[in-house]
């Protein structure tokens, strides 16, 4: 079965870089792609962007020049950086796998950017 | 404003049917697979339906989808409770950027 944890800080100050870790388990990150998406407090879904399994990235074109997106294969995680936050960036964060579809998700992180 | 347009809400009895309709252009919808996704509250959103009208095992029957053109359609026959819930559909703009539409709340009346 396969299973994908978000972890990283909850509160990220103005102006600073957000990161964020997906641990996959029951499923080798060296196939498929993985993809970062969030929802913002009452608001819908957005694609931030995926990397496929040779570390090649996808990016949001609204996001694209304060994103980073990186594997490590041999702790089966994949990760996501942004900086520059701003308020509006305060969301619940999901990692998913896939690039056509995104199944399964992972239980999402709420990261609140506020000093 | 998101490039592809749901209805925000739809609404409908218990063994009824809705219909959630997902517009969209020559760039996405016409030209690549949709997908939907059900998101319960409190939960995490679930695939609902690949590739226009594909489900995935354990997703009922009750669930369909199909695509024409610029427009995809999920429906949702039998209507349950449970089944109150944001679906959002969503798919690739012109390859190189992945969008949703803006979701639809469905109620159970």
């Amino acid at each position: 079965q396969v299973q994908l944890q978000e972890s990283g800080p909850g509160l990220v100050e103005p102006s600073e870089t957000l990161s964020l870790t997906c641990t996959v388990s029951g499923y080798s990150i060296k196939t498929s792609f993985w993809t970062w998406i969030r929802q913002p407090p009452g608001k819908g879904l957005e694609w931030i962007g995926c990397v496929s399994d040779s570390g090649k990235t996808n990016l949001n074109p609204s996001l694209k020049s304060r994103i980073t997106l990186s594997l490590d294969t041999s702790k089966n995680q994949f990760s996501l950086e942004m900086s520059s936050v701003t308020a509006a960036d305060t969301a619940v964060y999901y990692c998913a796998r896939g690039l056509n579809w995104f199944d399964p998700w992972g239980q999402g992180t709420l990261v609140t950017v506020s000093s | 404003q998101s490039v592809l347009t749901q209805p925000p809400s739809v609404s409908a009895a218990p063994g009824q049917r809705v219909t959630i309709s997902c517009s969209g252009s020559s760039s996405d919808i016409a030209i690549y697979y949709v997908s939907w996704y059900q998101h319960l509250p409190g939960t995490v959103p679930k695939l609902l339906i690949y590739e226009n009208d594909k489900r995935p095992s354990g997703i009922p029957d009750r669930f369909s989808a199909s695509k024409s053109g610029t427009s995809a359609t999920l429906d949702i026959t039998g209507l349950q409770t449970g089944d109150e819930a944001d679906y959002y559909c969503g798919t690739w703009d012109g390859g190189l950027n992945w969008v949703f539409g803006g979701g639809t709340k469905v109620t159970v009346l």
